[in-house]
């Protein structure tokens, strides 16, 4: 079964431009994350989406974040106009919408941001 | 709200040696309680979850944690570390009906041979 699949792995931007992140979820999988890593912390979420709808974006800071998902399969995470403390990993994750089983959220190898 | 701590940023121990990382939250309810490893530059892998039944769960890499629900408390445990084990670690709660992941902030494993 392939994994949840993330691109790019790195990316190096100066401040003010913008960004975007590509995620790929596992098959069938209607919950998607996007969480963000700053260095020396743990996975903060930004967004969950509940196939293409928001289930939560609270702490998503709207006036420079967006995510979609469009028909409920991949996503993209945008950032415009970046900043310096955006510098961190990205993380995509998914996981089926259950408690039951196997459930276990299923996480990319991340994109590392670094905001010059 | 749900949260998760883990008291211990670093630690250290010697190859061979038993090892436990402290995990403590706050739910409201019966909480679904999870420990993932994460090797530098690497995701986040499952090691081993609680859901529900014997208090006691086994997962990979001779993994095993308790959960003590008088404690709040999910800690992991190995009898004998491994060098290959230094990565960080953390601890998660999942957040009932909206299957959310509230992750801790990690604890630093470092092996010395």
């Amino acid at each position: 079964e392939a994994g949840v699949a993330q691109s790019p792995r790195y990316k190096i931007i100066e401040k003010r431009q913008s960004v975007a992140f590509w995620c790929n979820p596992i098959s069938g999988h209607a919950t998607l994350y996007w969480y963000q890593q700053i260095l020396g912390q743990g996975p903060k979420l930004l967004i969950q989406f509940q196939n293409n709808g928001v289930v939560d974006d609270s702490q998503l800071p709207k006036d420079r974040f967006s995510a979609e998902r469009l028909k409920g399969v991949d996503s993209t995470l945008k950032i415009q106009p970046a900043k310096l403390e955006d510098s961190a990993v990205y993380l995509c994750a998914s996981s089926l919408a259950s408690w039951e089983g196997n459930t276990e959220a299923f996480f990319g190898q991340g994109t590392r941001l670094t905001v010059v | 709200a749900q949260s998760v701590t883990q008291p211990d940023i670093h630690i250290t121990v010697s190859e061979g040696a038993s090892l436990e990382l402290r995990c403590n939250y706050s739910y409201g309810a019966t909480p679904y309680l999870f420990w993932y490893v994460q090797s530098p530059g690497q995701g986040l892998q499952l090691l081993l979850k609680y859901f529900s039944g014997d208090t006691l769960v086994q997962g990979i890499k001779g993994f095993e944690a308790e959960f003590k629900r008088s404690q709040s408390s999910f800690n992991l445990r190995k009898p004998s570390v491994h060098w290959s084990d230094a990565a960080e670690y953390f601890c998660a709660v999942g957040a009932g009906g909206t299957y959310k992941y509230i992750f801790g902030t990690g604890t630093r494993l470092k092996v010395l041979a």
